[in-house]
Order: C-alpha cells, then structure tokens, then sequence
C-alpha cells in the first residue's frame, strides 16, 4: 500500500533563518507531489506542485522554494523565514488516473 | 471569483440530527468531486467521492449537481465522533491540480 511520511513535525524557528521540510511517498511510481499551506482558520493553500523529478509549478510568489531530486521525493524550502510563513505545511501526492490525493501528516511551523 | 466556496459555518447541531453542507464550484468542465475531512490540528482525509449518480456510504450521502455546479454532503444521525471540519474538493480534467474549499466546521453536541 502507499504511504507518505513528511518531516519534521513541529518546528520553532527564528525570523530569518532557513527551512527545510521533506516528503517521501512509498508504493507507487511517478506520483504527483503537492505542498500546500494552512493558515490559521484558514483553507488550504496550493504553494508547488511537481509531475515529475525536476519539475516544479510555483502557484504563489514568495520566499519559499521546493525540489523534487527523486521520483518520491519532494522538499520545501527557505533560505530566510517570515513571520507569516507561520502555518501547518502539508505535503501530498495523487496518481493521474486515480485523481485522489493522500496528504502526509503535517508539519506546524511556527516563525518566532 | 474563488474556485470553490463553502459555508464556513460553524454547524452547531445535536446528537441524532440530520445536517447538510453545500459546496458550489466555478469551473463548469471540472472532472472529479470529493469530500474530506479534516480534524483539529491533523491532515485531510479522504472521506468520500462524488459521483454524478450520487452515493451513499453508511450515515453519509454525497451528491453532485453539474447544472447548478454544486455538491452536497448529508450526514444522518450525527455523531459526536463526526465533529470535524468538512472541506469540498474539486479537481480540473487534467488531474493535476485539487481545488479546495475553505471547510465548513461541525460540531455535534450531546
């Protein structure tokens, strides 16, 4: 069965200091990888999609950037944090056929 | 003008009550329809999909609407456990690209 994993689950971090976020999908081949944001009391926010290694879809301008170095593989991004990249970071993936799309379980940052 | 909209509620309705959300979406070719859910401080789960002939899984019945360009979710005698936040998802004919809406919250109250 597939699975995905994201890491780390909370993290604290200063303004202005860098980010890294990761994602890894198991059981499937070529899937689809999201990262979304929500906000506070707020819905879900497309930040990049990628249909495969390499290609990377920015949706919204902003400090964060993603790569995608593996076919399972997908990493969120910042060199220098913002008070409001604060959020809950969602990583996910989908299938084209399936067009169903699995979320891992989250990462809380909180920009101090 | 947002590709989907929901009311964010919040829904405050009894235990055993019958309670129905709708969720509206703007792009008239797109292809699939689901329905997750999402408890407090957790990620979204796939609660059901949408088909144009309407299904029904337990105490829960989805509905689309291409004409209106809406869906529906009605849960029937409602739980303490289905307190969640309940969010409508759309998706383009490519497949790659989900759209959201905001969630409507629900609390059941005994």
């Amino acid at each position: 069965s597939q699975t995905i994993h994201q890491w780390p689950a909370t993290l604290v971090q200063p303004v202005g200091s860098p980010l890294s976020l990761e994602c890894t999908v198991e059981g499937t081949s070529n899937p689809n990888l999201y990262w979304y944001r929500q906000a506070a009391g707020r819905g879900l926010q497309l930040l990049f999609y990628s249909v495969g290694i390499g290609q990377i879809s920015s949706e919204v301008p902003q400090n964060l950037s993603a790569s995608r170095p593996q076919d399972r593989q997908f990493i969120l991004s910042s060199k220098k944090l913002l008070l409001s990249d604060s959020g809950f970071y969602l990583c996910a993936w989908s299938v084209f056929s399936g067009n169903t799309i699995y979320f891992g379980e989250g990462s809380w940052l909180t920009v101090v | 003008r947002k590709e989907v909209e929901q009311d964010p509620g919040p829904f405050n309705v009894p235990e055993g009550a019958t309670v129905a959300f709708n969720c509206t979406y703007s792009n008239s070719a797109s292809q699939s329809f689901f329905w997750y859910r999402q408890d407090c401080r957790k990620e979204p789960k796939l609660l059901m999909s949408v088909y144009s002939s309407g299904n029904e899984d337990g105490r829960f019945t989805a509905q689309l609407n291409r004409a209106s360009q809406y869906i529906s979710l009605l849960i029937r005698d409602s739980k303490l456990s289905d307190s969640a936040t309940y969010l409508c998802v759309v998706t383009t004919n490519t497949g790659n690209q989900f759209y959201f809406g905001t969630g409507t919250s629900l609390t059941v109250i005994p």
